[in-house]
């Protein structure tokens, strides 16, 4: 049981333009929410992150937004640079709920390509 | 500085071999963790340590050993693998474990298990 969903393996885009990674959850328990990214055989680096008292947290290109009611959240990178190129993982933990505890629930990831 | 280091960063082992990979943060996290990422797969929790005691173990097999001597160090020996055990092996830390925290993770050790 899938507990976190990206349902798009992959996402091709051109520079300059916006790319949207969408990510969808079950577990209505879980309340702060991550997005990394990943090269190859590299470890994910962490990007940004909301929190589920809030719908928009935005850093420099990075805008994650958060929708509980329909279990969705976004990152939106505007402009989109080839150097963004990599896989996103969106992340999920339930905090103090439940026994997670702050461990992690990861989606399967989706490659963006961002072309010149 | 959110630096988390691993070495060695390439590993080649055989099935009778014994070996460890280490894992070291300065950040003064008390929470450390290890992951398994297979190809084209998201990464595995194996083991959560919180103030240097293991407090998660995901029914890992015994031939994956951690060990936390100090709150910095995190290290998994390895010992009798199988070739199906090759795979990215990352580390990961964050402020505490549970609650609203962040982990960061180092840059993998990759395990060829031959």
């Amino acid at each position: 049981d899938q507990q976190v969903k990206q349902n798009s393996p992959s996402l091709s885009v051109q520079e300059g333009r916006i790319s949207i990674l969408n990510c969808d959850y079950t577990n209505s328990m879980f309340d702060y929410f991550l997005w990394y990214k990943k090269y190859p055989a590299e470890g994910p680096t962490f990007l940004i992150s909301i929190s589920s008292i809030k719908d928009k947290n935005e850093d420099g290109r990075f805008t994650v937004f958060l929708n509980k009611s329909a279990k969705h959240l976004s990152l939106h990178i505007v402009p989109s640079q080839p150097g963004d190129s990599a896989v996103y993982f969106c992340a999920a933990s339930a905090g103090w709920y439940g026994g997670s505890q702050g461990n992690l629930i990861f989606g399967k990831g989706t490659k963006l390509s961002v072309k010149p | 500085d959110t630096e988390v280091t691993q070495t060695p960063k390439h590993l080649v082992m055989g099935m009778t071999n014994k070996k460890s990979l280490k894992c070291e943060q300065h950040m003064g996290h008390r929470a450390m963790y290890w992951y398994k990422q297979k190809a084209k797969k998201p990464p595995e929790l194996m083991f959560v340590y919180s103030y240097e005691k293991l407090s998660i173990n995901e029914s890992v097999p015994s031939r994956f050993s951690p060990e936390c001597p100090n709150s910095s160090l995190l290290n998994l020996h390895l010992h009798a693998l199988q070739p199906e055990d090759s795979a990215l092996y990352l580390c990961a830390s964050s402020q505490s474990f549970g609650g609203v925290v962040t982990q960061y993770f180092g840059p993998g050790t990759r395990l060829l298990v031959l």
